[in-house]
């Protein structure tokens, strides 16, 4: 079946460091990719996404770019805050039945963000 | 204005009892999700409803009943609880479920069994 892996934390920068966070998928087809963030004590919220090869998610200064090639939809971001000190799941959209789609999440990687 | 509601927030009882939760949203989607967060963080979908109407239904125990009332409504009613239902359980909701809808979560409700 289709999977998202995605590197294991936990992740800890000092603020204005760079931040990647690896994902890669496997899927038959051609999937949308999703990164969503977890806040503490919070259920997840959409970050950014992308629906086809080569398109470029971005949002809050972080940006994702959906590479075929190399089923890759790493995330990345200039320079982290101490505010985006957080889990963040990657995730591909999967058939779940008929023409009904479903999120496939990876394991979701814990980043703190240290001022 | 909340979103994606569920009730209750924490939920603790005994091994074997019966427990609800309910969910609300105000979205004016048409499709509804539950899933299943362990201790690890690890997501998995359980059931989804579109239209009220059961469309996805992962390998589930059958202790774990839904149940739609209307489109915005959706509800997970859980018998016989186990120690292994420890976890927080998310509601969320799309407009669709076509491949490219983003989904709302709630914020999710603590199930812990004693």
């Amino acid at each position: 079946g289709n999977s998202v892996t995605q590197m294991e934390g936990p992740v800890t920068l000092s603020e204005e460091a760079f931040l990647t966070i690896n994902c890669t998928y496997t899927a038959t087809g051609y999937p949308s990719l999703f990164w969503y963030v977890q806040y503490p004590g919070e259920g997840l919220q959409l970050l950014l996404k992308a629906t086809k090869a080569d398109d470029k998610g971005s949002n809050k200064g972080f940006e994702a770019t959906y590479r075929k090639e190399t089923t890759s939809f790493h995330l990345e971001k200039g320079s982290v805050q101490v505010s985006d000190s957080a889990v963040y799941f990657c995730a591909l959209s999967d058939r779940g039945g008929g023409s009904n789609y479903k999120l496939t999440f990876g394991k979701g990687t814990l980043l703190t963000v240290n001022p | 204005d909340t979103a994606v509601s569920q009730t209750p927030k924490y939920l603790v009882t005994q091994m074997g009892n019966d427990k609800s939760i309910k969910c609300e949203q105000n979205l004016g989607h048409d499709t509804m999700y539950w899933y299943k967060q362990d201790s690890k963080k690890f997501l998995k979908i359980m059931f989804s409803y579109n239209n009220k109407e059961l469309i996805i239904n992962e390998t589930v125990p059958n202790r774990f009943s839904p149940k739609s009332p209307d489109k915005a409504h959706l509800n997970l009613h859980i018998n016989s609880l186990e120690l292994g239902d420890s976890a927080v359980y998310f509601c969320a909701s799309s407009q669709g479920s076509a491949f490219n809808q983003p989904q709302h979560f709630g914020d999710g409700t603590r199930l812990s069994i004693l």
